[in-house]
């Protein structure tokens, strides 16, 4: 079946590392995704990694995929205030197939 | 560039009504999606629209329809509302072309839709 899972909260210290888990059920994923959604707004994506990677950075981002586990992560370095938000999870099957989210990890960042 | 707009942001309807939500895409893109997200929880997949047709359907009833048009707009139908159709309607737009290999999707602001 289809499922995602997130933790459902974090808070961190302004200037902290967050790291933000995920678990999925579908091995066939292939693509798998991190949204951000601050209040009132859409989804922006921040970063996606092939099944095929154990890991990905990008500036402040590093995204690392346990296949075997089916655990992805990510790791926001130097955390801000104006990166709190929901993040998302999602995985899909293929680059225009439908996403399946997670519900969302809430990041609170105190100054 | 517009980005993907949405109309209208809100909305207040009453159980048993229609509504009608809207979306025009990225400029330069093909391909139409709908999610349905409910407070607190993450998007849940409704359908995708591609060359006019739907191509994709998640697990919603047939009060869900849906509707593409030659410039690549979409609607989101919604028959007999309940009162748990309340929620944020987002719609997103990717580029998938003959090839078959989306590009990025990009989501809009939303609809929020609140039954009464």
């Amino acid at each position: 079946g289809e499922d995602v899972e997130q933790s459902l909260f974090l808070s961190v210290r302004e200037g902290d590392s967050s790291v933000i888990n995920c678990t999925y059920t579908d091995s066939s994923s292939t693509y798998l995704y991190w949204y951000k959604q601050e209040p009132g707004a859409g989804l922006q994506l921040l970063t996606y990694i092939f099944s095929n990677m154990d890991m990905k950075q990008d500036q402040r981002l590093t995204v690392l995929l346990n296949k075997k586990d089916k655990h992805l992560s990510l790791r926001i370095a130097d955390t801000q205030t104006g990166d709190s938000a929901i993040y998302f999870c999602a995985e899909s099957m293929d680059s225009s197939y439908k996403l399946i989210f997670g519900s969302g990890t809430r990041l609170l960042v105190r100054p | 560039d517009a980005g993907v707009t949405q109309s209208p942001t809100h909305l207040i309807k009453t159980r048993g009504q229609q509504v009608t939500l809207r979306c025009s895409p990225k400029s330069g893109h093909d391909t139409v999606s709908w999610y349905q997200q409910a407070l607190g929880q993450g998007p849940q997949f409704i359908f995708q629209y591609y060359e006019e047709e739907e191509r994709q359907r998640g697990n919603f009833p047939d009060r869900f329809s849906g509707h593409q048009f030659p410039n690549y707009s979409s609607e989101l139908n919604v028959n007999a509302l309940l009162l748990g159709d309340s929620a944020l309607y987002l719609c997103a737009s990717s580029l998938v072309g003959p090839v078959r290999v989306s590009t990025e999707a990009f989501f809009g602001q939303g609809t929020r839709l609140t039954v009464v």
